[in-house]
């Protein structure tokens, strides 16, 4: 079983609407999760993490977190096209310092 | 302007060469990272460095050699025992330690090819 799995997608939306993008790790001692946004040829940038359950927003994100059932998801509301990308979930685990586990990526795109 | 940056953008690498990445960074952070990215995946780990003359493999670091001498520096060598390694090479780096947060910020990446 992999560390941190997600959905490859291609997930498609259109403009305005909410996009789900879903997560589920292995580890049950897992304390911290972050999600990265990366551009095609570019590198990772953070969106946000969270390491509490329930939800945290930021602005049109919000991460919502469930230790329970190891999921961790992030909703994109009123969705643009710049918003298409490759999203990245990655989880840090309660034993190693510092290291993250990714995974492998949900590409999504939002059509106009 | 803080920030991490990378260099050279492209590399390209004949076969039997060993090349050496550069990854600096001036956020005053203690813990720094290397991860490749193939097409269609995820990120992994090659080696992670939570403090100066200290470093650890990850999960792909055979072929790969690293020093950190200076907090500000990470550098990556890519030996010619690796032989596949051709893809993009991300270098990251953190505050480190327990902190919940401790998010990695990444710098703009360096793509290797080998001819």
């Amino acid at each position: 079983q992999k560390e941190v799995e997600q959905n490859s997608g291609p997930l498609s939306v259109p403009e305005g609407a909410i996009a789900s993008l879903n997560c589920t790790y292995s580890d049950r001692g897992s304390q911290s999760f972050f999600w990265y946004r990366q551009y095609s040829g570019k590198s990772p940038e953070l969106i946000m993490f969270i390491y509490s359950n329930g939800d945290k927003e930021d602005g049109r994100f919000t991460a919502q977190l469930n230790k329970a059932s190891q999921y961790v998801s992030l909703l994109i509301r009123d969705s643009q096209p710049s918003d298409s990308a490759t999203y990245l979930c990655a989880v840090r685990r309660g034993s190693t310092l510092g290291r993250l586990y990714f995974g492998r990526g949900t590409q999504l795109t939002v059509w106009p | 302007d803080g920030g991490i940056t990378q260099s050279p953008k492209y590399l390209f690498r004949k076969e039997g060469q060993n090349v050496t990445l550069s990854c600096e960074q001036n956020l005053n952070h203690d813990a720094m990272y290397w991860y490749r990215q193939d097409p269609g995946q995820g990120l992994r780990l090659i080696y992670y460095s939570q403090i100066v003359n200290d470093f650890q493999k990850g999960d792909i670091a055979e072929g790969y050699s690293v020093s950190r001498e200076k907090k500000e520096s990470f550098p990556l060598t890519v030996t010619s025992a690796q032989k596949n390694p051709t893809a993009f090479y991300l270098c990251a780096s953190s505050e480190g330690g327990r902190a919940r947060g401790n998010e990695q910020f990444f710098g703009p990446g360096t793509r290797l090819t080998v001819l």
